[in-house]
């Protein structure tokens, strides 16, 4: 079955740690979306690539950093810059047109 | 202003109610519109798209406002499984994709 794949499901940092959230797609999209979800919020874009070997910064790149090398794959880094990361974290894909397919999102605490 | 603004709810309605959301956007421009569903510590999933000419999938039906700049979405015959949060989005320009912050929907017995 297509879809996108997030792991961890879980995933506990320590302060002063980076951390790679992974995603994976095998839809043929092109195009590929971080975002973070705190409670009570919408979502909010930290990363997006429309096209392998390129990525934009969204509305809160700071401490974060994104790879895109191959089109099925766009693993997310949380960097120690990240003062707050907690927070629930879904990766989506699109064809450039119509609605976002999200993966089942990751949960980052920090301990 | 946030671009896309929702009533957080939460709106607690009976079975068999009828239930409407508004949802009202900022920019304009927007091209596209959907409705997405998030059931509690769950990614969000697409409902339905929001055309101008408005839709109806079964119980839902979606209408889109370019005048105002608002979407709404409208359940109908509610039922318990309905009970999750739903989500706006507007598309705002080459997949710049924008979230309202949800609205809750319990739907009791």
């Amino acid at each position: 079955d297509g879809g996108i794949t997030q792991s961890p499901k879980y995933l506990f940092r320590k302060e002063g740690q980076n951390v790679t959230l992974s995603c994976e797609q095998n839809l043929n999209h092109d195009a590929m979306y971080w975002y973070r979800q705190d409670p009570g919020q919408g979502l909010r874009l930290i990363y997006y690539s429309q096209i392998v070997n390129d990525f934009q910064k969204g509305d809160i790149a700071e401490g974060y950093s994104v790879s895109r090398e191959k089109k099925e794959s766009f693993p997310l880094t949380v960097t120690s810059a990240q003062k707050n990361p907690t927070a629930f974290y879904l990766c989506a894909s699109n064809p450039l047109e119509g609605g976002y397919t999200f993966g089942s999102g990751t949960r980052l605490t920090v301990v | 202003r946030k671009e896309v603004e929702q009533d957080p709810g939460p709106f607690n309605v009976p079975e068999g109610a009828t239930v409407a959301f508004n949802c009202t956007y900022s920019n304009s421009a927007s091209q596209s519109f959907f409705w997405y569903r998030q059931d509690c510590r769950k990614e969000p999933k697409l409902l339905m798209s929001v055309y101008s000419s408005g839709n109806e999938d079964g119980r839902f039906t979606a209408q889109l406002n370019r005048a105002s700049q608002y979407i709404s979405l409208l359940i109908r015959d509610s039922k318990l499984s309905d009970s999750a949060t739903y989500l706006c989005v507007v598309n705002e320009n080459n997949n710049d994709m924008r979230f309202g912050a949800g609205t809750r929907l319990t739907v009791k017995p």
